[in-house]
């Protein structure tokens, strides 16, 4: 069965430091996708980024990046030089590419909070 | 503008009530999903739907039934609600190929409180 840890459960820093968000997943399947989501204060779900299990290149996008290593089975969030908007709490998911229930299995949040 | 949306917003209801949360995508949609949100819990799926007339169970079916009797539309009924039904919900659809994941879309979450 696949799983989701994402073991930090509150992270605080403060405004303009570096913070890594960790994400370690399970899964039997070759082939699956690995996401992350944001939901701020206001509770709606916010789209990151998708990784398909093929694909171990990093990205970067403006002060946010991820690294997903399939060796580690993880898919880890970095934000750099932090700001207070992004104090929301981060969802890390998986799924399975296969025909039928394209269900989304979360990990259980790490609340990140910048302290101005 | 697409888009997937859930009515009502917010709830605050009694135990035993029936009550219907609506979820509606604009985008030809073939797959939607349910999902509840709990603290410490993360997201979990209630049921999902591959097409019109095709429910399924996810993760956490009891109490819960759907159905989807249009493309566009796919309600989440409580019959007989309880205060452990007491969470955030989430519906999510996609554009389902079979072949390649597609990206879910989420409504923007109805928050239920059961008395």
């Amino acid at each position: 069965a696949q799983k989701v840890t994402q073991a930090q459960t509150e992270i605080s820093v403060v405004e303009k430091e570096d913070v890594t968000l960790d994400c370690v997943y399970e899964t039997r399947d070759t082939t699956y996708y690995l996401f992350w989501y944001k939901q701020p204060p206001s509770g709606e779900l916010v789209f990151l980024i998708r990784r398909n299990s093929f694909d171990e290149q990093n990205e970067i996008s403006g002060r946010y990046s991820w690294n997903f290593q399939k060796s580690t089975s993880s898919f880890n969030f970095t934000i750099t030089a932090s700001q207070v908007v992004d104090s929301a709490v981060y969802f890390c998911a998986l799924s399975e590419a296969s025909f039928g229930n394209e269900k989304l299995t979360f990990g259980t949040g790490t609340r990140l909070t910048i302290i101005p | 503008e697409a888009q997937v949306t859930q009515n009502p917003r917010y709830l605050i209801t009694v135990t035993g009530k029936k009550l219907t949360v609506t979820c509606s995508q604009n985008m030809n949609h073939e797959y939607m999903s349910w999902y509840r949100q709990d603290p410490g819990l993360g997201l979990r799926q209630i049921y999902y739907s591959m097409n019109v007339e095709v429910t399924d169970k996810g993760d956490v079916p009891e109490g819960y039934k759907v159905s989807r009797k249009e493309k566009r539309n796919f309600p989440l009924i409580l019959e007989s609600p309880s205060p452990n039904q007491t969470s955030l919900y989430f519906c999510a659809s996609s554009l389902s190929s079979g072949v390649v994941y597609n990206e879910q879309f989420f409504g923007p979450g109805t928050r239920l409180t059961v008395l």
